[in-house]
């Protein structure tokens, strides 16, 4: 059962424009969702994260929004950069149990 | 501080070979992880662990063994590969289990198995 669902599997912006990613989850259980960005051939990394008892978290250029009635979160990045380019994967957690989804591929053209 | 370190980075197994995926951090992390990632999925949590000596299954046990004699080494063993194991193997650790803290990430292992 896939609890944690990325839709899009690639997004392509302009540099300076806003990169949206969405992620869809089912269990209402979770209590943290995160975002990480990897590059080729190396491991995740951590970008940013949000308690299921806030709407908003906010850290530089990256902003992430929870809605719970929706159990829908999406990951803002104003303003995207080149170096920005990479995969982005949601996560959603409950103590050991962390689930991903399957990832977004985010381009950012010059 | 190298992080995690995942050993090796690539390897090809033929159908029932077995093999050890070593894992070690050095940030003095209790918990660590072995994830599994296949092509176009996100990663699937094989086994964790909370402490040296303390081990349990995750999402995706079957076809795997571990063992946690220190912090700072996870190994994850494959005993009879099948082809259904190739995927890319990620080790994590953190500070404490579940809310926002980070799991940090080695660099994989890229396992086909033939």
């Amino acid at each position: 059962d896939q609890q944690v669902k990325q839709n899009s599997p690639s997004l392509s912006v302009q540099e300076g424009r806003i990169s949206i990613l969405n992620c869809d989850y089912t269990n209402s259980m979770f209590d943290y969702f995160l975002w990480y960005k990897k590059y080729p051939a190396e491991g995740p990394t951590f970008l940013i994260s949000i308690s299921s008892i806030k709407d908003k978290n906010e850290d530089g250029r990256f902003t992430v929004f929870l809605n719970k009635s929706a159990k829908h979160l999406s990951l803002h990045i104003v303003p995207s950069q080149p170096g920005d380019s990479a995969v982005y994967f949601c996560a959603a957690t409950r103590v050991f149990d962390m689930r991903f989804g399957a990832g977004t591929r985010l381009t950012v053209k010059p | 501080n190298a992080g995690v370190t995942q050993t090796p980075k690539f390897r090809i197994l033929k159908i029932g070979q077995s093999m050890t995926l070593q894992c070690t951090q050095d940030m003095n992390h209790n918990y660590m992880y072995w994830y599994r990632q296949d092509p176009g999925m996100g990663l699937k949590l094989i086994y964790y662990s909370v402490g040296a000596g303390i081990t349990d299954k995750g999402e995706v046990p079957n076809g795997y063994n571990v063992s946690r004699s220190t912090t700072e080494d996870f190994p994850l063993r494959l005993e009879l590969a099948a082809p259904s194991q190739t995927s890319v193997y990620f080790c994590a650790s953190s500070y404490r289990a579940g809310g926002p803290d980070t799991q940090y990430f080695g660099p994989g292992t890229r396992l086909t198995v033939l």
